[in-house]
């Protein structure tokens, strides 16, 4: 089946330790987004990819970064974690930015940081 | 800026009962609205899906109803069972954005 995966399921790092999370997607889909989603909150969206155009939300920490080396993976990379940055984190994609179009979401990489 | 509120924060529900789970924003210009479901550690799945010139979308046990003027949106779930016990949530899409809710946790008893 078509689906978005992420790996791993389960993520510990170090503080200050470099960590980089994966997605990827069979769905063929114009924009990927990665979301942080810390525990009972909602997801905040982080930045998106539509193709190759990167957006950063104004208030994304610089300690992440995203990098999208085709349409089917996007990755996370989180350059030194602090233990704030301990939280599930969500990969979406969706077909183009249209009003109809649905947000699929991967199963989430819940990070630890020690 | 866009403030998605859900209420009631958690709901127990003994089975069979009907749900009503509200959501609620604050821009009214909105593309579309979706709710989802969230298991206890894992993903988000879509439920439904209301554009902007939509009043209600249903799919099975579940109906959702849009109402933009005023900034809110209603899921109904009929017939609740153990099986529907999850987080649900709403999002709001302006723009390249979705802008999540906090979600209601729903426990339904057998």
């Amino acid at each position: 089946d078509a689906m978005v995966i992420q790996n791993p399921r389960y993520q510990v790092t170090q503080f200050g330790k470099p960590v980089t999370l994966s997605c990827s997607q069979t769905l063929n889909h114009n924009v990927m987004y990665w979301y942080q989603q810390k525990s009972s909150q909602a997801p905040k969206l982080l930045f998106h990819y539509y193709d190759k155009d990167f957006n950063n939300e104004a208030d994304t920490p610089d300690n992440f970064q995203s990098r999208r080396p085709n349409t089917s993976f996007c990755f996370l990379d989180i350059r030194s974690p602090g233990l704030g940055d301990a939280a599930m984190y969500l990969c979406a994609t969706s077909r183009v930015i249209r009003d109809d179009e649905k947000l699929f979401f991967g199963s989430g990489t819940q990070l630890s940081v020690l | 800026k866009q403030e998605v509120t859900q209420i009631p924060a958690a709901l127990s529900v003994p089975e069979g009962e009907n749900l009503v789970l509200n959501c609620s924003f604050t821009d009214s210009a909105i593309y579309n609205l979706q709710w989802f479901r969230q298991d206890p550690g894992k993903g988000l799945t879509s439920l439904l899906l209301i554009q902007s010139s939509q009043r209600e979308q249903t799919s099975g046990r579940l109906n959702a109803s849009l109402d933009k003027s005023s900034g809110r949106s209603t899921l109904y779930i009929a017939a609740s069972q153990p099986g529907d016990s999850a987080t649900y949530l709403c999002a709001v899409k302006k723009g390249q954005n979705f802008v999540f809710g906090p979600g209601t946790r729903l426990s339904v008893l057998p």
